[in-house]
């Protein structure tokens, strides 16, 4: 079955530091990868959407890489703000497969703090 | 433009009870789709469309039923409600099938007591 495993589950940091979000998925083959974020009470907002030849895209502080061989992503958020503190969601296609078999994973919940 | 639009945004039924959940979208997507969010899951497919006129079963639509009468509109419906259905129910649009972004509608808290 295929899976999308992201960690950690939680993290809480200072306001301005960095973080990283990991997401580890079984979807094979693989097309794309998709990072969302969702706000507390909010539909999730695309981040940014990687095919399997990409490495790395970013969008403003968000960047995301991808190691189709290990079957990793991560999400980079450099400096972060108080409006970070939001679900990052992870989410694999396969190929030829429409956005109907999407996979998604469970989120990673992240608390920025003053 | 607003996007996709999801009605209402909070609802209480007994069980037994019937409602409808309204998604309209005003980007003229051709696919639609309907999520239920559920605590320590990832989102889950309930029904999608890939345009007017059609639908097609997710991965849980026992208990639902949809219909997208016209291409902005995908309506979410529960003839007989139960409280396992108590989620948030989320409306999505893509342009396309494959690689198109999904645009996720604000969300609908259900609970069904």
């Amino acid at each position: 079955k295929n899976q999308v495993e992201q960690s950690p589950q939680s993290l809480i940091i200072l306001e301005g530091k960095n973080c990283t979000l990991q997401c580890n998925y079984t979807v094979s083959p693989f097309s794309n990868l998709r990072w969302y974020k969702q706000d507390t009470g909010r539909g999730p907002v695309s981040l940014t959407i990687m095919t399997f030849s990409e490495n790395t895209k970013s969008n403003g502080r968000y960047t995301a890489t991808l190691d189709a061989d290990t079957k990793q992503s991560s999400l980079h958020i450099t400096a972060s703000q108080l409006s970070d503190s939001a679900s990052y969601i992870c989410v694999v296609s396969g190929p030829n497969f429409g956005n109907e078999k999407l996979t998604f994973g469970t989120g990673t919940r992240l608390t920025i703090i003053p | 433009n607003a996007g996709v639009t999801q009605t209402p945004k909070f609802r209480v039924l007994k069980t037994g009870q019937s409602m409808t959940l309204l998604c309209a979208q005003d980007m003229n997507h051709e696919y639609m789709y309907w999520y239920r969010q559920d605590p320590g899951m990832g989102l889950r497919l309930i029904h999608y469309s890939v345009g007017e006129g059609t639908t097609a079963k997710g991965e849980v639509p026992d208990g639902y039923n949809v219909s997208r009468l016209k291409k902005q509109n995908f309506l979410l419906g529960l003839e007989s409600a139960a409280p396992s259905q108590t989620s948030v129910y989320f409306c999505a649009s893509s342009l396309t099938r494959n690689t198109g972004e999904l645009f996720f509608g604000e969300g609908s808290r259900l609970t069904v007591l």
